[in-house]
C-alpha cells in the first residue's frame, strides 16, 4: 500500500490564481481530511469527508473547496489564492473506529504552497 | 474536545527513556488521548492512544492517571530519529476530530 499519496509536493501560487490539491489514499478508508500547517503551529481541519458524496467544514474553510467523488480521492481546491494561505497542506485519512471510538489518521507527506 | 497542555521543548539523552507529561484536566469519560508525532516536514505519525487503562506498543508506552486529567508518553530508548514535535490530543468517543496544538518538541542529545 502507498498509503496516502499527495501532488504536487511544492508549488507557487500568484495572487489570484487558482490551483487543486491532490490527495488519494488506497487503504479504503472512509474518512478523510484537509488540514493546513502554519509555520510554528499545529494543524488546522480545513475540511473533512466521511464517505463519497459527504463532505462538511472544519475549522478554516474560508477560500477552500472541496469535493469527493470516490472513496479514494479528495482533492482541494483554492480559487482565487492569496498569501494568507501560504502554508503546508497536509491530506488524511481513516477508518471509523471500533466500538464507537475514535480512529487513527493516517497522513499524507504535505504539499507546500506558497502564494506571492 | 478538551484541551491539552504540553510543555514547549525538551532534550533528552540518546539511549535514555524520554518522558513527555500531558494535562488535560478537563477531559470528559468517553474521550480518548492520542499521541502523534511530526518529524521535521513530514506528516504527523500515530504514536498510541488510551482510555483508562495504560497502554504499550512497539513504539510507545502511554501512563493515564487514575483520575484521567494527565498522561505520560514513555520512549523507553530514545534515538536520534526520535527528535520531533508530539503532539498530545484528546478525541472525543464519536468524533474523529483531531485539535491539534502545539505539542513538545523533544530534541534527543548524542
Amino acid at each position: 500500500n502507498a498509503g496516502v499519496t499527495q501532488t504536487p509536493k511544492f508549488r507557487i501560487l500568484k495572487i489570484g490564481q487558482s490551483m487543486t490539491l491532490q490527495c488519494t489514499q488506497d487503504m479504503n478508508h472512509n474518512y478523510m481530511y484537509w488540514y493546513r500547517q502554519d509555520p510554528g503551529m499545529g494543524l488546522k481541519l480545513i475540511y473533512y469527508s466521511v464517505g463519497a458524496g459527504i463532505t462538511d467544514k472544519g475549522e478554516v474553510p474560508n477560500g477552500y473547496n472541496v469535493s469527493r467523488s470516490t472513496t479514494e480521492d479528495f482533492p482541494l481546491r483554492l480559487e482565487l489564492a492569496a498569501p494568507s494561505q501560504t502554508s503546508v497542506y497536509f491530506c488524511a485519512s481513516s477508518s471509523p473506529g471500533l466500538a464507537g471510538g475514535p480512529d487513527t489518521q493516517y497522513f499524507g507527506p504535505g504539499t507546500r504552497l506558497t502564494v506571492l | 474536545d478538551a484541551k491539552t497542555t504540553q510543555p514547549p521543548s525538551m532534550d533528552c539523552a540518546e539511549g535514555r527513556a524520554a518522558n513527555l507529561p500531558c494535562n488535560h484536566s478537563t477531559i470528559s469519560g468517553n474521550e480518548y488521548v492520542y499521541w502523534y508525532r511530526q518529524i521535521h516536514s513530514q506528516g504527523p505519525q500515530y504514536i498510541i492512544h488510551g482510555l483508562k487503562n495504560n497502554e504499550t506498543n512497539e513504539m510507545a508506552s502511554l501512563i493515564i492517571t487514575e483520575d484521567r486529567k494527565s498522561s505520560t508518553l514513555i520512549l523507553p530508548h530514545a534515538t536520534l530519529r526520535d527528535t520531533a514535535v508530539y503532539y498530545c490530543i484528546v478525541v472525543g468517543g464519536a468524533t474523529n476530530k483531531l485539535i491539534f496544538g502545539t505539542g513538545t518538541l523533544l530534541a534527543v542529545q548524542p
